[in-house]
């Protein structure tokens, strides 16, 4: 099974750009799947921010997608999340997963990304 | 845009007993794109049933998943002491693609 890994800054400051990067390995990131990012606030549930395809194709969330921006690196087997104009709204533990049938079948173990001056 | 509301927020059971889970959709939703998810403290979602009956790879028989239209259920069978966490029930809509997830049912002792 595709081993996925999250990895990033833990501390982002208001209104600033919140960068993280998912290695995916055990796998290649060009097969047939959709890559996504999930996120989950302390003591809350799940939200799905979005998803990108190898190919580049992406889908996001509505109510996030004027700030998410995904992209993937092929050489790097890799693929990276951005949001920006953060608030502390945006504190949250951040995953990656890859797709299943309709489903997120395979998760990384997450990362806590806090949004603090 | 679809609302999954999963009910009870809170269960509370004992180990050997079965525990029943509600997803009710505000609106008809595919089987195909209805599925359940464990999460223990400080862990990943694991997947436990997809296609709101299908379970996941190495999900214990004892887990199950029925439903159609706007009512779905995940049973547990017999209460094991490391079924204790939240589950979670998530739906695919497909125009645009979307991933939505109900608030969760904690399951506690």
């Amino acid at each position: 099974q595709v081993h996925l890994q999250e990895s990033g800054p833990g501390l982002v400051t208001p209104s600033g750009t919140l960068s993280l990067t998912c290695a995916v390995s055990g796998g290649s990131i060009s097969s047939d799947n959709w890559w996504n990012w999930v996120r989950q606030p302390p003591g809350k549930g799940l939200e799905w921010i979005g998803e990108i395809h190898h190919s580049g194709s992406t889908n996001y969330n509505p109510s996030l997608k004027s700030r998410v921006t995904i992209s993937v690196d092929k050489s790097k087997s890799q693929f990276s999340l951005k949001v920006n104009s953060v608030t502390a709204a945006d504190t949250a533990v951040y995953y990656c997963a890859n797709n299943g049938a309709y489903c997120l079948d395979n998760w990384g173990q997450g990362t806590l990304v806090t949004v603090s001056s | 845009e679809i609302v999954l509301t999963q009910s009870p927020g809170t269960l509370s059971l004992s180990p050997g007993q079965r525990a029943t889970l509600s997803c009710r959709a505000s609106q008809s939703v595919s089987s195909t794109d209805l599925a359940w998810y464990q999460q223990k403290p400080g862990q990943a979602p694991r997947l436990l049933i997809y296609g709101a009956s299908t379970r996941a790879t190495g999900i214990p028989d004892r887990f199950s998943g029925s439903g159609s239209g706007t009512d779905f259920t995940l049973t547990i069978s017999r209460l094991e002491p490391e079924d204790f966490a939240v589950y979670y029930c998530q739906q695919y809509g497909r125009s645009p693609p979307v991933y939505t997830f109900g608030q969760g049912t904690k399951l506690e002792i």
